[in-house]
């Protein structure tokens, strides 16, 4: 299985703040990367596939790079509702795995 | 846009098969690779596996002794047993439908793009 990795596990930011979370894959994953976003007690939201496309309605403030094995997701300008765990997760090969999430809260 | 919704019984004692059924809103089950992903409380997480139109499955290995999925498109919905269940198999679980661009002999998958509220299922006596 392809193990994936996140930093940081939280980060404290306030709206405006520019957030960068890193994902990295154990493995080369091409661009087979997705970004979800879960708020507590909701289903997880598909923001990024394909390591930068943005997902119909998504902001534009959300962005995503990176290929291989190193990714990372940018939210230019942290909004009150950015305010959520964010996880990737490898689409390259099954089983699909996902990172242990990052927590964006408030400072 | 098409929406998903799990159901299926909130509590299931251990050493049982936890049986839960997605319902499809449209007529799209024979196209797409459908997903179940679970989340135990406060943790992350964990792609149990898919089932595809044909019945083609692809099952999760660290589960894949315990799961069986199946698909009935005559009733738009797609449904997972776990067998022999414990209390680590208590979580949230859900549906997704899994997006990308799929011809024959090959597949791009996108991630899971359409999700079920999800329903939580307890293993306790």
């Amino acid at each position: 299985d392809i193990q994936m990795t996140q930093s940081p596990s939280s980060v404290s930011a306030s709206v405006g703040d520019r957030v960068t979370i890193t994902c990295r894959a154990s493995q080369d994953i091409s661009r087979w990367l997705a970004w979800y976003q879960q708020k507590p007690g909701k289903a997880p939201k598909l923001l990024i596939f394909a390591a930068s496309t943005l997902q119909s309605g998504v902001p534009s403030r959300f962005s995503g790079s990176g290929s291989g094995t190193d990714f990372t997701l940018t939210i230019s300008s942290l909004q009150p509702e950015d305010f959520a765990t964010y996880y990737c997760q490898q689409a390259d090969s099954f089983p699909f795995t996902f990172g242990p999430g990052t927590k964006v809260d408030i400072k | 846009q098409v929406q998903l919704q799990e159901s299926g019984p909130g509590l299931v004692k251990p050493s049982e098969t936890l049986s839960l059924t997605c319902t499809v809103s449209d007529d799209s089950i024979s196209t797409y690779y459908w997903s179940w992903v679970r989340q135990p409380p406060g943790k992350g997480l964990e792609w149990i596996g898919y089932i595809y139109n044909s019945g083609s499955t692809n099952y999760n290995p660290s589960l894949k002794s315990r799961v069986t999925m199946s698909l009935d498109t005559s009733k738009n919905q797609f449904s997972l047993k776990l067998r022999s269940v414990t209390a680590a198999d208590t979580a949230m679980y859900y549906c997704a439908r899994i997006g990308g661009v799929f011809g024959s002999g090959w597949s791009y998958y996108y991630g899971m793009d359409v999700w079920g509220q999800g329903t939580t299922v307890t293993v306790s006596s």
